[in-house]
């Protein structure tokens, strides 16, 4: 099984609400990362957990809350966010996190904010 | 800092032809790894085939080869018989050795690559 998932697929969300995207993989891997990804461009690093610890950050906002409760499951909650923060969220998973693996990307959570 | 260039924003090949995709890195690293991961409309990004900066062998997954010349800093990428299912955006990807430990996965801009039946 090489599959993250993540959920939703689709969020739509207004500047005042709080939500959470989930992202989990059953691979054993023990990095998991998010990537935000504007239309038409590259993903950016947002965070970087290792062995369920923090490990990057980006210095993203601090409206994007990461959380790593267990080494299967990465979350990522969100608060008073800006229409600016609209894009695709990508989940990845490694092994260890280290330079040469393979990170396997999840589908991704597209986010509209009002 | 580290930098990827990706060139070419856009390429079109013909099914069964071949097509090279550029790719060009800024580094002042000798140690480090370098990617072509495909992302498909709407599907999940994937890897395409990874190069060690250490191997002077140029790495090849089937259809899938790269022309790797470090001390010109360039990474392209090289589709033969190309196939409807090649039709995705390509980044070329950096990431810095850390002795083992992680680094960030520098993304290139992208290339559109199309496929005419």
């Amino acid at each position: 099984d090489t599959e993250v998932t993540q959920t939703p697929k689709h969020l739509v969300m207004g500047m005042t609400n709080k939500k959470s995207l989930k992202c989990e993989q059953h691979m054993g891997h023990r990095a998991m990362y998010w990537y935000k990804q504007k239309a038409k461009k590259p993903p950016e690093l947002m965070f970087v957990y290792s062995y369920e610890k923090l490990s990057i950050n980006e210095s993203v906002p601090s409206r994007f809350s990461p959380e790593c409760p267990n080494s299967s499951l990465l979350n990522l909650h969100l608060h008073a966010l800006q229409p600016e923060d609209s894009a695709l969220y990508l989940c990845a998973s490694s092994q260890q996190g280290r330079a040469w693996e393979t990170q396997y990307f999840g589908p991704g959570t597209r986010l509209l904010v009002l | 800092a580290q930098t990827v260039t990706q060139s070419q924003p856009e390429m079109s090949v013909q099914e069964a032809e071949t097509v090279t995709l550029s790719c060009t890195y800024d580094t002042s690293e000798s140690d480090y790894y370098l990617f072509w991961y495909k992302q498909p409309p709407s599907r999940q990004m994937i890897l395409v085939i990874r190069q060690e900066a250490y191997k002077q062998q140029n790495a090849t997954e089937n259809r899938f080869s790269v022309n790797f010349q470090k001390a010109a800093k360039s990474f392209s990428l090289k589709i033969s018989d190309s196939q409807l299912g090649d039709a995705a955006m390509y980044f070329c990807a950096y990431r810095k050795n850390y002795g083992g430990s992680q680094g960030n996965l520098i993304f290139g801009k992208g290339t559109k690559l199309s496929v005419k039946p």
